[in-house]
């Protein structure tokens, strides 16, 4: 079973500030990168997907970087807002099917 | 906006229960997915299914079924519901116009199993 790794497991920031996570996984047999983010009661939600080396996605105040060399990607929120509180999912498709494996995500929560 | 939908929000069932958990979608994708989800694990695929009544084994198929007897329909079954099927389970879905395209989430259906 692929690893897919993401850290922190959770983060308290406040609002205003500037945050990121990780997500590492397996270089080889890479395809393409998700990011989701899922808030309380609602349905994940697709941010970006990612295929290239190099890759840089951006949406409004979050964006997100790929390195399928040394196998991580990084989510950037800038000017955390407390509607950004989810918890924030990263998947690895191995082009197998279109299965995706999935980390444990990060727990991000922004208060006033 | 594709639109997936899952029967029920909560569902409490006793051990030994037949359970079915539903999930529809209206976009036509090929692609449909059973996942749950738990405490400290990432979501873990149960099954999937790549067009009517095909069926393929996710990383935890133990205790579980599947039927797809239509495109727009896939419903996870549990044969003998126990506790340690106690979950939230997410059905998604995706066309089959290549890997790059995302997920589409149901809202989930939390059972819990006494």
């Amino acid at each position: 079973i692929l690893n897919v790794e993401q850290s922190p497991q959770s983060l308290h920031v406040q609002e205003g500030d500037s945050t990121n996570f990780t997500c590492s996984f397996p270089s080889s047999n890479f395809y393409a990168l998700h990011w989701y983010r899922w808030e309380t009661a609602k349905s994940p939600e697709a941010l970006f997907v990612m295929t290239l080396n190099g890759d840089e996605k951006k949406k409004g105040r979050i964006s997100a970087t790929l390195n399928t060399k040394e196998g991580y990607s990084y989510l950037y929120i800038k000017g955390s807002q407390p509607e950004d509180s989810a918890t924030y999912l990263c998947a690895i498709n191995t082009g197998t099917a279109s299965k995706l494996t999935f980390g444990t995500g990060t727990r991000l929560q922004v208060t006033l | 906006d594709v639109k997936v939908t899952q029967s029920s929000r909560y569902l409490v069932k006793r051990t030994g229960e037949k359970v079915f958990l539903e999930c529809v979608q209206d976009m036509d994708h090929e692609n449909m997915f059973w996942y749950r989800q738990d405490p400290g694990l990432g979501l873990r695929l149960i099954y999937f299914s790549y067009d009517v009544k095909m069926k393929e084994k996710g990383d935890i198929p133990e205790g579980y079924s599947v039927s797809r007897e239509k495109k727009e329909r896939f419903s996870l079954i549990l044969e003998s519901a126990s506790t340690n099927q106690t979950s939230m389970y997410l059905c998604a879905s995706l066309p089959s116009t290549g890997n790059n395209s995302p997920l589409h989430f149901g809202n989930g259906t939390r059972l819990t199993v006494t």
